[in-house]
């Protein structure tokens, strides 16, 4: 099984700073990777899949990169609504398999 | 518009069995895998199966392996979650997603129904 592990478990910035979070994979996931969102009581929102491409209708302050076992979805300028909760997932190989998140809160 | 429409949980006693059901609107299922994924409470998502577009693949976490099974109803347009010796851990908000065949990932959610498991 491919572990994911998110870092750091929170993340306190204000609104307007660059928030980076990163997703490491305990082995090569390619492009495997996507990046959600999840606000409190909702479902996950997809972000980015494939690494780097941005999801139907999802920002452009939101970018994802990486490859292989390093990957980062940056924030470029923080809004209010980004304040929640992202979750990595890879499909590189069965099963698949979440990070067990990062926590963005307002510093 | 594109949903998925989720019900069938509740509160159940230990050992006891459960079907979750995930309903489509605004599109059918056909051509769509269908995943579920859980959240015990305060944690974070945990992948638990995957049924492909026609039933003909199915994937399971080891931990509901043997006990939880999928299954699709293309009739009406509705998927399951059999879940048979249901144990404290299972306590859970559920969700089905859709599998988008061109991004290949999960674009799509129900908005989660809710499973506690206590005697």
């Amino acid at each position: 099984e491919i572990v994911l592990t998110q870092s750091p478990a929170t993340l306190s910035l204000s609104p307007g700073e660059r928030a980076t979070l990163s997703c490491r994979a305990s082995q090569s996931l390619s492009s495997y990777l996507a990046w959600y969102q999840q606000k409190p009581g909702q479902a996950p929102r997809l972000l980015i899949y494939g690494a780097s491409n941005r999801a139907p209708g999802i920002p452009a302050r939101f970018t994802g990169s990486g490859s292989e076992t390093d990957f980062t979805l940056t924030i470029s300028s923080l809004e209010a609504e980004d304040f929640v909760v992202y979750y990595c997932q890879q499909r590189s190989s069965w099963p698949i398999t979440f990070g067990q998140g990062t926590r963005l809160e307002i510093q | 518009q594109v949903q998925l429409v989720q019900s069938g949980g509740g509160l159940v006693q230990p050992g006891t069995s459960l079907r979750l059901s995930c309903a489509a609107s605004g599109f059918t299922f056909n051509g769509y895998p269908i995943h579920w994924v859980r959240q015990a409470p305060g944690k974070g998502l945990e992948w638990l199966s995957y049924i492909s577009f026609d039933g003909s693949n199915k994937y399971y976490a080891d931990s509901v392996k043997g006990r939880f099974t999928v299954s699709r109803d293309m009739s009406s347009n509705t998927q399951f979650l059999q879940m048979n010796s249901l144990r404290a851990e299972d306590t859970a908000v559920y969700f089905c997603a859709r599998r988008d065949a061109d991004l290949g990932y999960m674009d799509v959610w129900g908005k989660g129904t809710t499973v506690i498991v206590s005697s």
